[in-house]
């Protein structure tokens, strides 16, 4: 009964490291996200991808970069991070034209 | 630009209060809209709307789609403190790459919404 699974729940970076956030689902989706939440705000978009080998970029892409090497994993990478980054990163996963099934969410603070 | 817009960005009520939320969209090639609760950790499914007029009913809680205003509503009736959350409208449109037709997921700024006793 995963679902989506993400790792680390948590992480303190400092300025200028770099880390990739994991995100893995077992329901056969192939329709992937990352989202980034900001306090008080709503969910906005940095990558999606429709199948293994296919990613595009959503609203705030910059400083991220993914990969979709599988249908069932999509890591976001982190490179240089910067305070600007700090938020809570949600990863989901849907099939096809249907609603998104989410992870718990990684709590990422910069300093 | 696509544009959800989600409106009021706060609301506080006491117990019993019906609440209406908003959201409008400007989007291209609209499939559906879908309105999401979110507590303390990931926001979770509540309905998805594709077609006008429809509405979708869960308990207390009812939704409702425009698509001539390009607007859809979220109702809850006889709020509970556990009503407590932030709602988040998606709008899922197609986007074309390479030839073909993808679905993203799009979402507004989100409702905090405040239940007192």
């Amino acid at each position: 009964n995963a679902g989506v699974t993400q790792t680390p729940k948590f992480r303190i970076l400092k300025i200028g490291q770099s880390m990739t956030l994991q995100c893995t689902q077992d329901m056969n989706h192939n329709y992937m996200y990352w989202y980034r939440q900001d306090p008080g705000m709503g969910l906005k978009l940095i990558y999606y991808s429709v199948g293994a080998g296919i990613t595009d970029k959503g609203e705030v892409p910059n400083g991220y970069n993914v990969s979709r090497s599988t249908t069932e994993d999509f890591p976001l990478r982190l490179e240089l991070a910067a305070p600007s980054q700090t938020s809570v990163y949600f990863c989901a996963s849907s099939y096809r034209n249907t609603e998104a099934f989410f992870g718990q969410g990684t709590r990422l603070t910069v300093v | 630009e696509d544009k959800v817009v989600q409106s009021p960005l706060s609301l506080v009520v006491h117990e019993g209060d019906t609440v209406t939320l908003n959201c409008s969209y400007e989007v291209t090639n609209f499939r559906s809209l879908l309105w999401y609760k979110q507590e303390k950790k990931a926001p979770t499914f509540l309905f998805m709307l594709t077609s006008s007029g429809i509405e979708k009913k869960s308990g207390r809680l009812s939704s409702i789609l425009d698509k001539k205003e390009l607007f859809s509503i979220l109702n809850i009736t006889a709020t509970q403190t556990g009503d407590s959350a932030i709602y988040l409208c998606a709008v899922l449109l197609l986007t074309n790459a390479g030839g073909t037709s993808y679905g993203k997921l799009t979402f507004g700024q989100g409702t905090i919404l405040t239940v007192h006793p």
